[in-house]
């Protein structure tokens, strides 16, 4: 157990639906961030937030849409997904976001778009 | 050219060896961190160092900071030791630079 949990673990969904992936973390940590882990590809950062407040956006489509309301709480809302989102969606969480902080990862969400 | 490149991608191993893990980044970097993820999809921080090297029970984590490289060393590796080792710079905007990860698997 890592201290950061993550709702569901699984999530299967149609193109047209709308969801949403949910990270806690209760380490009292400022940072937190999505990561999305394709098969056979290197984990890719999606977003950051530092303080509740996004300081870093990388070049995600709109149908992902983050959202930050407390430092404990993340959540990336899904909407008109593709089926080449399909892929293990993480969430960690640091201190700070500093260069020599540890980063903790939840178990994260294995996401399928029929 | 990646910017973060592990070896070997594979790696089979019988219960009680010695294992190295290398990696090898072109990107300037403050810290590195290495890894473990189970198959379950969860990731674990194992080490994370900006120079020399660190010990943790078997594990044990070397950097070389002028050479950009960086090893992972297990000692009498276990079966419960299968997992993907993730190699991971930090940039100079300080974000984690992700390498494609070791699949080591331990035969007993």
């Amino acid at each position: 157990e890592t201290g950061v949990t993550q709702t569901p673990r699984h999530l299967v969904m149609g193109m047209t639906n709308k969801k949403s992936l949910k990270c806690e973390q209760h380490l009292g940590h400022n940072a937190m961030y999505w990561y999305k882990q394709s098969a056979k590809k290197p984990l890719e950062l999606m977003f950051v937030y530092s303080l509740e407040e996004r300081v870093e956006n990388n070049s995600v489509p709109s149908r992902f849409s983050p959202e930050c309301p407390n430092s404990s709480h993340l959540f990336l809302h899904l909407h008109t997904l593709q089926p080449e989102d399909s892929a293990l969606y993480l969430c960690a969480s640091s201190l700070g976001q500093g260069a020599y902080n540890e980063q903790f990862f939840g178990p994260g969400t294995r996401l399928t778009v029929l | 050219k990646n910017e973060v490149e592990q070896s070997p991608q594979n790696l089979t191993a019988q219960e009680g060896e010695f294992i190295t893990i290398n990696c090898s980044y072109s990107v300037g970097i403050s810290a590195l961190h290495w890894l473990q993820q189970h198959p379950g999809g969860g990731i674990v921080s194992l080490f994370m160092l900006s120079s020399g090297k660190k010990k943790h029970g078997r594990l044990i984590a070397t950097i070389n900071i002028q050479e950009k490289h960086s090893s992972l060393h297990i000692t009498a590796s276990h079966p419960r030791d299968s997992a993907v080792y993730i190699c991971a710079p930090r940039g100079s905007q300080g974000n984690l630079i992700f390498g494609k990860g070791t699949k080591l698997s331990v035969k007993p």
